[in-house]
Formats: C-alpha cells, sequence, structure tokens
C-alpha cells in the first residue's frame, strides 16, 4: 500500500532555532502534499498545501515566513519551523495525496516537536 | 461551507460490543468520504473510504454507508476488540474540480476506548 514516512519522529530544539521535518513518499509520486498540525486531543489544522515545483498554499492564520515550505520532487516536501519558540510545539503529520485516481490522502507518522 | 460533524467522546465499550460513531456533513459539489484512525502518538491510517453515493466502505471489519439523502457516514462495527481504542476522525475531500484542492476537511475525532 502507500507509505508515507516523516523524519524525524520528535525532535527537542531550543527557542529560536529551526527545525527542518521532512515527508517522503516512498512508492508513489505525489504533486500534492499537505501539512497539518495536531494539538492535544484536537483534531487536525491543516496549514498549508505543498506543490511540486510552486509555492505552497497557506491557510488563513498561518505565517509563511515561519513556516516554511519546499516541495523539491514528487517524492518529498519540507516543511522549516523558522526561529522557533515554545507556542510552536505540537505534533506535526504531513500527507500525500495519490495522483494515480483515488485521490486519496495518505498519511505520515507525524513528527512531535517540543521546543523548550 | 464544507464541514463535517462527528458525535462527541469518549466513547466507551467492552469489547465485543456493537459500535456506531456518527458523521454527518455538509459539503458542496460531489464529496468523497473518509473515515481515518489515529492509534496513541502516531498519524492517521486510512480506514475506509467511499466515493459515491450509496457507496459501502469497508475494512478490519469496520463498515460505512455513504447515505447523500441523510448527509452522513457514520462508522459501523458488530464487534469491537480492545485493539480497535483509538481516536476516529471523519473527514469529506471536495472534487478538485471545484477548486479545493483535494483539501480533507475533518471532524473533531471521537476517542474510543474498549474494555476488556
Amino acid at each position: 500500500g502507500a507509505v508515507v514516512s516523516q523524519h524525524p519522529s520528535r525532535v527537542i530544539c531550543k527557542s529560536g532555532t529551526s527545525v527542518k521535518i521532512e515527508c517522503r513518499s516512498l512508492d508513489f509520486q505525489a504533486t500534492t502534499m499537505f501539512w497539518y498540525r495536531q494539538f492535544p486531543k484536537k483534531s487536525l489544522m491543516l496549514m498549508a498545501t505543498s506543490n511540486e515545483g510552486s509555492k505552497a498554499t497557506y491557510e488563513q492564520g498561518v505565517e509563511k515566513d515561519k513556516f516554511l515550505i519546499n516541495h523539491a520532487s514528487l517524492t518529498l516536501s519540507t516543511l522549516t519551523v523558522t526561529s522557533a519558540h515554545p507556542e510552536d510545539s505540537s505534533f506535526y503529520i504531513c500527507s500525500a495525496r495519490d495522483e494515480g485516481g483515488s485521490e486519496t490522502q495518505y498519511f505520515g507518522p507525524g513528527t512531535r516537536l517540543l521546543v523548550l | 461551507g464544507n464541514s463535517v460533524t462527528q458525535m462527541e467522546g469518549p466513547v466507551t465499550l467492552s469489547e465485543e460490543a456493537f459500535l456506531t460513531i456518527n458523521c454527518t456533513y455538509t459539503a458542496t459539489g460531489y464529496p468523497s468520504l473518509f473515515w481515518y484512525v489515529q492509534y496513541p502518538g502516531e498519524g492517521l491510517q486510512l480506514l475506509l473510504k467511499a466515493t459515491k453515493a450509496d457507496d459501502k466502505g469497508s475494512n478490519k471489519g469496520f463498515e460505512a454507508t455513504y447515505r447523500k439523502e441523510t448527509t452522513s457516514f457514520h462508522l459501523e462495527k458488530g464487534s469491537v476488540q480492545v485493539s480497535d481504542s483509538a481516536v476516529y476522525f471523519c473527514a469529506l475531500s471536495i472534487s478538485l474540480f471545484y477548486n479545493q484542492g483535494g483539501k480533507l476537511i475533518f471532524g473533531q475525532g471521537t476517542e474510543l476506548s474498549v474494555k476488556p
């Protein structure tokens, strides 16, 4: 089946540093990937849509300069949290859409970010 | 607008009990409907889906039928197991033809706890 990986699975960083999270589709190509943020006991909040070869589309209220997205290939999208602060601590989940006709999104296992 | 509403949790059941998690939606166009499951500390896994009215999605003993007349997609399982304990998310995706970019719109999630 379709597999999406994320790296790292868990990261702890100091306030003010930047953190990069990778999202890869392992056995299919994904023109479009999505980045979500999930707070404890809450649903997923869509942050942005990552488009291969073009700029990401951000949801209202999401700072594009804070959450940099690069979709460099058909199997890789990266999310960089710049100048991280404790309030950025969260569970970040990516998904990749199977363009092969089903339009189903497959999710990565998530990345737990803790900013000290 | 487009939205998904799920029954509130947590839902606590004994092993082998019957499960129903209600999900209703509002949408423009012709949505595809999904159930995703999230185990503790993990990302989301696609459980089942239905792409048009009267379709029934099924997987691992779970079933849901796309009911256009009642705008519902209730999740059912005849006999739950302890291993089914997780958070279940109902979601819809609007066809790309409606310029929604294939975004998933999630319900708030329903936590299921199955006791031995």
